[in-house]
């Protein structure tokens, strides 16, 4: 258990409404994700963030942006939703296993399953 | 390219069998490692196994081994003595250099079925 919550668990929005997903960690990691979950494609990133305010684009980042202003917290907003950005959103850590064999692996919350109508 | 391949969309096991699923990737770099995560029904993503590209043993954990072929790019999870519960979708995963914060690709998944 990594300590990750994301908020809300389910949601349900209409087409071009704005939409926030929250992710929180307890165990001050500095590297946080967000990934995208589709019936075949597996996962798919969204963005990630390697500190406070620093942040990057992944493979799917369009129509998507995210904020990080506490360590704690990492935002994935959805400015105006589109009915392909139904989807589950993950938000994962990443946390050392042995730092001397440079084993990172990264840890997943529960997800946020988003409908978008 | 696809980073991560996983030719198996489905696989079927006898309980208390061993079953093996496929995943083949592509990198350039030296540095790299290798996982392995289970996501059942309930939707979680569970860690499963960890192979770094340096390993020179394949890694085990409990009935999880990963079978490591380096030079075929191919890191092939070896479920043994399946249970009920193993009945899940399965991914391989890579992330590239040593860095904690490098970008993980992940396959499209596996899905496991154990039959009674």
């Amino acid at each position: 258990d990594a300590g990750i919550t994301q908020s809300p668990r389910h949601k349900v929005t209409e087409t071009g409404t704005p939409v926030t997903l929250r992710c929180h960690q307890t165990e001050n990691h500095r590297y946080m994700y967000w990934y995208r979950q589709d019936p075949g494609h597996g996962l798919r990133l969204i963005h990630y963030s390697y500190g406070v305010k620093d942040t990057d684009k992944g493979e799917v980042s369009d129509g998507y942006s995210v904020s990080r202003s506490k360590t704690e917290d990492f935002l994935l907003t959805l400015e105006s939703a589109t009915s392909s950005q139904t989807s589950v959103y993950f938000c994962a850590i990443s946390r050392s296993r042995d730092r001397a064999a440079g084993s990172y692996e990264q840890y997943f919350g529960p997800g946020t399953r988003l409908t978008v109508t | 390219a696809q980073k991560i391949t996983q030719t198996q969309p489905g696989m079927f096991v006898q309980e208390k069998e061993a079953v093996t699923l496929d995943c083949t990737y592509d990198t350039s770099d030296q540095s790299y490692g290798l996982f392995w995560y289970k996501q059942p029904s309930s939707g979680e993503m569970i860690f499963l196994i960890y192979q770094g590209s340096y390993d020179e043993q394949n890694a085990t954990e409990g009935r999880y081994s990963l079978n490591f072929q380096k030079a075929r790019k191919s890191a092939n999870l070896v479920i043994s003595a399946s249970q009920l519960g193993d009945s899940a979708m399965y991914f391989c995963a890579m992330r590239e250099g040593r860095n904690t914060g490098n970008q993980f690709y992940f396959g499209t998944g596996t899905s496991l079925t154990v039959i009674p």
